[in-house]
């Protein structure tokens, strides 16, 4: 089945533990993304990738870090998270370039930093 | 820079009343999608639609659905006979295509959430 698989679902930590969201897809998309939701504020972006090696900012970067070392991986990275962090996180991939302009989203990961 | 508006923050309906979300969207781009999302209690996101910018065409699917304007860049979801399943955070969203044929990233707006009581 293709799909994008997030990991965990769920994860109450603490202020300053780094921690890493996974994020893999099967489909072989080369276009990923992350993005943070909180009430009122909608989806904003964090980090995308257009390819392997290839990251750029969205539009909150600030306190997260993303590599992509291969196609299917797009891990975020949180060095030291604190409660502002707390959020349900989306990553998305697309096949990217001409061929295609649909999304697939994870399920989602519901981060609490206390 | 683009940008995607959805004015109405809440709205509560009953039972089996229409109810129309309205979407404003904001690009220079000549080429782009637009996009509906929802994101019911559980919190995953659901497609429902995507369109593009030359298609102009409403399209109706059961009991949703959509009108593309561009004259207005508007992009409103319309629910006809609502259930209480559609219940939901909706959002809409947009992505724009340059001259090479890229993509760019998908924006989102605020969402608005749909109560629906029995």
């Amino acid at each position: 089945e293709a799909q994008v698989t997030q990991n965990p679902r769920y994860l109450i930590t603490v202020t300053g533990k780094k921690l890493t969201v996974t994020c893999s897809q099967n489909m072989n998309h080369e276009y990923m993304s992350w993005y943070r939701q909180d009430p009122g504020l909608g989806l904003r972006q964090i980090y995308y990738s257009m390819n392997v090696e290839v990251t750029d900012k969205g539009d909150v970067p600030e306190g997260y870090k993303v590599s992509r070392k291969e196609k299917r991986n797009f891990p975020l990275i949180l060095e030291s998270p604190s409660p502002n962090q707390t959020s349900l996180y989306f990553c998305a991939s697309s096949l990217g370039g001409r061929r295609d302009y649909g999304y697939t989203f994870g399920s989602g990961t519901r981060l609490t930093v206390v | 820079a683009q940008k995607v508006t959805q004015a109405q923050t809440e709205i509560s309906v009953v039972e089996k009343e229409d109810v129309t979300l309205d979407c404003v969207y904001e690009t220079r781009d000549t080429t782009y999608y637009l996009f509906w999302y929802k994101q019911p209690p559980s919190g995953e996101l659901v497609f429902l639609i995507r369109r593009n910018s030359f298609d102009e065409q409403n399209e109706i699917s059961g009991r949703y659905s959509w009108n593309f304007q561009k004259s207005t860049s508007s992009f409103n979801f319309t629910i006809t006979a609502s259930q209480v399943v559609d219940s939901a955070v909706y959002f809409c969203a947009l992505t724009t295509v340059n001259y090479g044929g890229s993509q760019g990233n998908l924006i989102f707006g605020k969402g608005t959430k749909l109560s629906v009581k029995p």
